[in-house]
């Protein structure tokens, strides 16, 4: 596609809810990275793709969360038993040649209740 | 210490003025540095990287680097309204490896 695509835009979850956070990057990319943003921070690094293989997950806070990517383009971040300290906006992106920058997607705001 | 610092602001500087963002960063290792503007509610936007020792320029931007320092900057010429925003620095150690980044400057330029 002509930009990364995330879904859903927005999402409410209530306290414990497991929910699914979906990135489609830019066709050909073969990076691909996950990061939290919360309100007034930079981006937090979550957790980092190359084609199918998860190279770095460092920055997953807990066990609750996973990703994959297992065909090598779209991924997904999975939360699992979402926490209020979870809410935050979910940042995806996308890059063909690692040192030239990211294409971000326009995020998915997660509100846990 | 963070890896990257830049200070939170707000910095406001007049239409037409010259604005200047200032990162520092920690990590000897970086061989990658970026500049990202954010406005409110969207996602960062990639306008500058600069890999060495130096200044980049791109328009109305430039982009500064000292590695032995470990400073970046990125001066915005001529500055508009539409330049008021929140800049994000961002560094990386090179391929394969995560990009840091700091927690972003706001910018106002005012009319």
């Amino acid at each position: 596609g002509a930009g990364v695509s995330q879904s859903p835009r927005y999402k409410v979850a209530k306290r414990g809810q497991d929910v699914a956070l979906r990135c489609d990057p830019i066709s050909g990319h073969v990076s691909l990275f996950w990061y939290q943003q919360a309100l007034g921070q930079g981006p937090e690094f979550l957790t980092y793709f190359q084609n199918e293989a998860q190279l770095d997950k460092s920055g997953l806070p807990s066990d609750r969360f996973f990703a994959e990517r297992p065909e090598g383009s779209v991924s997904t971040l999975k939360i699992q038993r979402t926490q209020q300290e979870d809410s935050a906006v979910y940042l995806c992106a996308s890059s063909s040649s690692h040192p030239y920058g990211y294409t971000f997607g326009s995020g998915t705001r997660l509100t846990v209740v | 210490q963070k890896e990257v610092e830049q200070n939170s602001g707000p910095l406001s500087v007049p239409e037409g003025a010259i604005a200047s963002l200032n990162c520092t960063y920690s990590d000897r290792g970086s061989q990658s540095f970026f500049w990202y503007r954010q406005y409110s509610g969207k996602s960062p936007e990639l306008i500058m990287f600069i890999y060495s020792n130096g200044d980049k320029e791109d328009g109305r931007f430039t982009a500064q680097l000292n590695k032995a320092s470990q400073y970046v900057s990125l001066l915005i010429r001529d500055s508009q309204p539409s330049d008021s925003a929140t800049y994000l620095c961002a560094v990386n150690r090179g391929g394969g490896f995560k990009t840091i980044f700091g927690a972003g400057t706001r910018l106002f330029v005012k009319a």
